[in-house]
């Protein structure tokens, strides 16, 4: 299987600041890279899919990059309805996740 | 409107077999994969199975002697069997719509709660 290093582990920043969450694939995933929003509600929402599209009604503050092993998430401005825990997962079968990022407002 | 909702019960007892339903709406389960995810307390995310749209099924191979993932079209159903429950599978468990080539999960239910306890 595929095993997905996700860093860091948790974040604090601050409302307006860049913020960027990287993931790193133990294999080429060629760009097969799904970025997720987990709320403390349990509710999980898609952001980003194939690396870089943003899935609609996502905001466009979240943008994702990467390609081969190597991908990363960045929110441009953040909100406090950030806060959450973000989750990588690669695309290959079996589908794999990141062990998360928990962002908190500084 | 795309909506998943898992149904099941919230406590079972160790070595008994977990029942979980998923009913969706606004798709087709035979245009549409539908995934089963689980969360444990404190720990991340694990891809349990899926059923694919011409309803043959994949597995996580650490479930897959346990595990088993069917579906009832007619009534927008799918189902999550997993037998010899133990603690270790307390864990909030959720369905979701995996809807490109490559696994991605457009859509997510609100999650079930199970605990394995005596």
């Amino acid at each position: 299987d595929i095993k997905m290093t996700q860093s860091p582990s948790s974040l604090s920043a601050s409302l307006g600041e860049r913020v960027t969450i990287s993931c790193r694939a133990s294999e080429n995933i060629n760009n097969y890279l799904s970025w997720y929003q987990k709320k403390e509600d349990g509710s999980v929402k898609l952001l980003i899919y194939h690396t870089s599209r943003l899935q609609p009604g996502a905001p466009s503050r979240f943008s994702g990059s990467g390609s081969g092993k190597d991908y990363s998430l960045t929110i441009s401005g953040l909100e406090s309805e950030d806060i959450a825990t973000y989750y990588c997962q690669q695309g290959y079968t079996p589908p794999t996740f990141g062990s998360g990022t928990k962002l908190e407002i500084k | 409107q795309v909506q998943l909702k898992e149904s099941g019960p919230g406590l079972v007892q160790p070595s008994q077999t977990l029942s979980l339903t998923c009913t969706v709406s606004g798709f087709s389960l035979t245009s549409y994969h539908v995934s089963w995810v689980r969360q444990p307390p404190g720990k991340g995310l694990e891809w349990m199975g899926v059923i694919w749209t011409g309803g043959s099924t994949a597995y996580n191979s650490l479930l897959k002697s346990r595990l088993s993932i069917s579906r009832d079209i007619s009534k927008s159903q799918v189902f999550l069997k997993m037998n010899s429950l133990q603690t270790e599978d307390t864990a909030t468990y959720y369905c979701a719509r995996d809807w490109t080539a490559a696994h991605s999960f457009d859509y997510w239910g609100q999650g079930v709660m199970v605990t394995v306890s005596s």
